[in-house]
C-alpha cells in the first residue's frame, strides 16, 4: 500500500487567515484527492488534484476558498483560504493506486479556526 | 445521486461473537467496494476490497458482495476489543473516474 504523509498534523488558525496543507505519497499515483471530515461524520469529497491540471472540485466546493496544487506524481497541497470557525475540520489527503484499484488515506490534519 | 447507506449503529457485540456489517449501494454500476477501518481520532485504513460477486476472506474479516441486490458486507469473526471502531462502506463506479462514495459508516462497539 502507498503511504502517505501530512503536514501539518494539526494547527490552530485565526479567522480570516489561510492555511496550506501538505501531502506527501511515498511513491507515484494515480490519482489524489482532498477530503473534509467533520467530527462524527463521514468523508466528504472536496476535489480530484489533477497532475499538471486545475483541480477538480466538488459540488459545494471552489477553488477560489480550496485552491489546490499538484505539480507532479507524489505531491500535492490544499489550502484553506480566508478561514472561518466553520472551516474547522479534519482534513484528509488520500492517493489511489490504479496497479491495486485501492485508496489510501493520510493521517489527516485537524484544523481548529478561532 | 449516487448513495450509499449503511446503518450508524452503535452495533454491540460480545467478545468472541460475529459482527456483521452491512451496507446497499444505489448505482448498479458500480464495480468495486471497500471496507476501511477509522479509528477515533485517526484516518480511514483500508481493510477488504471486493469486485466479484460472493464471499472474500481475509483473516477473521469476510466482505459478501451481491450485485443484484446492490449489497455488501463484513463479517467480522471472533470480535476482539480492538474491532471497536467505526467502519466505512466505499463504492467506486468506475465511470466516475475513481472516486469512491462514502458510506456514512457504522459504529461497532465490542464488549469484553
Amino acid at each position: 500500500s502507498a503511504v502517505i504523509s501530512q503536514k501539518p498534523s494539526r494547527d490552530i488558525c485565526q479567522r480570516g487567515t489561510s492555511l496550506t496543507i501538505q501531502c506527501q505519497v511515498d511513491s507515484q499515483v494515480t490519482m489524489m484527492f482532498w477530503y473534509r471530515q467533520q467530527p462524527g461524520q463521514s468523508l466528504t469529497l472536496i476535489a480530484t488534484a489533477n497532475q499538471g491540471s486545475e483541480a477538480t472540485y466538488e459540488s459545494g466546493f471552489v477553488i477560489d476558498k480550496f485552491p489546490i496544487s499538484r505539480p507532479n506524481l507524489t505531491f500535492s497541497t490544499l489550502t484553506v483560504s480566508n478561514m472561518s470557525p466553520e472551516d474547522s475540520s479534519i482534513y484528509l489527503c488520500s492517493a489511489y493506486s490504479g496497479s491495486r484499484d485501492e485508496q489510501y488515506f493520510g493521517p489527516g490534519t485537524r484544523l481548529t479556526v478561532t | 445521486q449516487k448513495e450509499v447507506e449503511q446503518n450508524s449503529g452503535p452495533l454491540s457485540v460480545p467478545e468472541g461473537a460475529i459482527a456483521s456489517l452491512n451496507c446497499t449501494y444505489s448505482d448498479r454500476v458500480s464495480q468495486s467496494f471497500f471496507w476501511y477501518r477509522q479509528y477515533s481520532g485517526k484516518s480511514p485504513e483500508l481493510i477488504m476490497s471486493i469486485y466479484s460477486n460472493g464471499d472474500k476472506e481475509d483473516g477473521r474479516f469476510t466482505a459478501q458482495l451481491n450485485k443484484a441486490s446492490q449489497y455488501v458486507s463484513l463479517l467480522i469473526r471472533d470480535s476482539q476489543p480492538s474491532d471497536s471502531a467505526t467502519y466505512l462502506c466505499a463504492v467506486n463506479n468506475d465511470n466516475a473516474g475513481n472516486m469512491l462514495t462514502f458510506g456514512g459508516g457504522t459504529r461497532l462497539m465490542v464488549k469484553p
